[in-house]
């Protein structure tokens, strides 16, 4: 199906730094959610963001629902070792409906 | 909260076997379950919605008589590879959603490796 476009596909960072990544689409959505995935396991929910302009924290974890409604961002503050997954973007039409995904960002932290 | 359990999660099997992947949603009722399938270092293709009570929607390009869906309650919904072979091996994920209303994020289960010999 469908993708969004995120990026960067990878990023190799030192613990303690700062990671951003971001997702784009030529068409809206009504919600943007961020997801973790680590090897052999199922995404985990990090943030969803319901309304365009929201920014919304979830620990070391900031996203923000872009007002065009067709992007958002996740930001990681002061990585850790247990950052490191594949971080994927996913918008939707309606609350109930399919997700779009990105391609996925994979983090890796090195001490 | 919002917890979904899936099993089994890791199948091997000869070719031409039919397995069967169940999903659960334990703490909530799921009106709507995803079917989603994974291959290495790629993101999540969307198989099938299921919904509750009603035939499943395939996404185009998956045949609905290979992966069969069935969604008889609210907190179940299974998927079976019918008569499997080699290029089916792959990485299947569900989430559930319990769509009675607006801002109900799906959640996601912990994945079936099916590895067909």
């Amino acid at each position: 199906g469908q993708q969004l476009n995120q990026s960067p596909q990878s990023m190799f960072i030192q613990e303690g730094e700062d990671v951003s990544m971001n997702c784009t689409s030529s068409s809206i959505f009504n919600t943007w959610l961020w997801y973790k995935q680590e090897p052999g396991e199922g995404p985990v929910l990090l943030i969803a963001l319901y309304k365009a302009g929201e920014l919304t924290s979830n620990g070391r974890l900031t996203a923000q629902f872009g007002i065009t409604r067709k992007d958002s961002f996740l930001n990681i503050s002061a990585s850790i070792p247990s950052d490191v997954g594949i971080y994927f973007c996913a918008g939707q039409l309606s609350g109930w409906g399919k997700l779009q995904f990105g391609a996925g960002t994979q983090v890796v932290v090195t001490p | 909260g919002a917890v979904v359990s899936q099993h089994p999660s890791r199948v091997i099997c000869k070719s031409g076997t039919s397995v069967k992947i169940e999903c659960r949603s334990l703490d909530f009722q799921a009106t709507t379950m995803f079917w989603y399938r994974q291959f290495p270092k790629q993101s999540l293709m969307l198989m099938a919605t299921s919904n509750e009570g009603s035939k499943a929607t395939y996404e185009q390009g998956v045949e609905k008589d290979k992966f069969l869906i069935n969604h008889a309650s609210l907190t179940l919904s299974t998927l079976t590879v019918t008569s499997a072979h080699p290029e089916d091996s792959s990485f299947y994920i569900c989430s559930a959603s319990s769509g009675t209303g607006s801002n109900q994020p799906q959640h996601f289960g912990d994945g079936t490796r099916l590895s067909i010999l």
